[in-house]
């Protein structure tokens, strides 16, 4: 079957640096992509990446190895406001989202 | 950047009665769209796949009787809540891939529906 595991809360002091690990299995692979979704709002989209390496943009990186079937995302600079839910999802080989199930991210003072 | 609009965003209706919710790329077309549903707590979890001019995909255990979804257009789909219960009452979800690679997803405002 498809999995997409991603750990379920994780805690994190403002200014530090936080990173959401996700790993998967799924039938073929077209792209990962990470999402932050605040309480109530839809998902925003945050990065894509399809090959091997590392994505920065801005405060946020992704990663991905394809080979381990693992991405994370890196949070630099941490703000309240980055207090979210970070969903991981993969494009499978039918170009379907399979969805982990979310990590929430606390930022305390 | 590239907009997909959903409407309404909230909606309250009584048990027995049909809600429609819209979902419009609003400068793109988008030949696929994608519906989610939302519990509290929970992942998106995709109920169907929409695809302009043609019937929807529905995914396993999504009745499709009850979740009408209709692609007419390259910019519009509509998902369509009959006979409401309250246990339909959650946050629905629409998104659409922009361009022919699907390399960004764009999502719309999001619909919570409250059956009463």
């Amino acid at each position: 079957g498809q999995n997409i595991d991603q750990p379920t809360e994780m805690t994190a002091t403002e200014g530090a640096i936080v990173q959401i690990n996700c790993t998967y299995q799924t039938s073929g692979f077209n792209g990962l992509f990470w999402y932050q979704q605040h309480a109530g709002e839809a998902p925003t989209f945050l990065s894509y990446n399809v090959l091997d390496g590392l994505e920065e943009k801005g405060r946020f990186s992704s990663f991905l190895s394809r080979s381990k079937g693992y991405s994370y995302l890196l949070l630099k600079e941490l703000q309240m406001k980055d207090s979210a839910s970070y969903l991981c999802a993969v494009m499978d080989s039918n170009y379907q989202l399979i969805w982990g199930a979310g990590t929430k991210l606390i930022i305390k003072p | 950047g590239a907009v997909v609009s959903q409407h309404p965003s909230r909606v309250i209706c009584k048990s027995g009665t049909s809600v429609k919710i819209e979902c419009r790329s609003l400068d793109f077309q988008a030949t696929t769209m994608f519906w989610y549903r939302q519990f509290p707590k929970q992942s998106l979890m995709l109920m169907a796949t929409s695809n302009e001019g043609s019937k929807a995909t529905y995914e396993q255990g999504v009745e499709k009787d009850k979740f009408l979804i209709n692609h007419a257009s390259l910019t519009l789909s509509t998902l369509t809540v009959t006979s409401a219960h309250p246990e339909d009452s959650s946050f629905y979800i629409c998104s659409a891939f922009k361009g022919s690679e699907n390399t960004e997803a764009f999502f719309g405002q999001g619909t919570r529906l409250t059956v009463v």
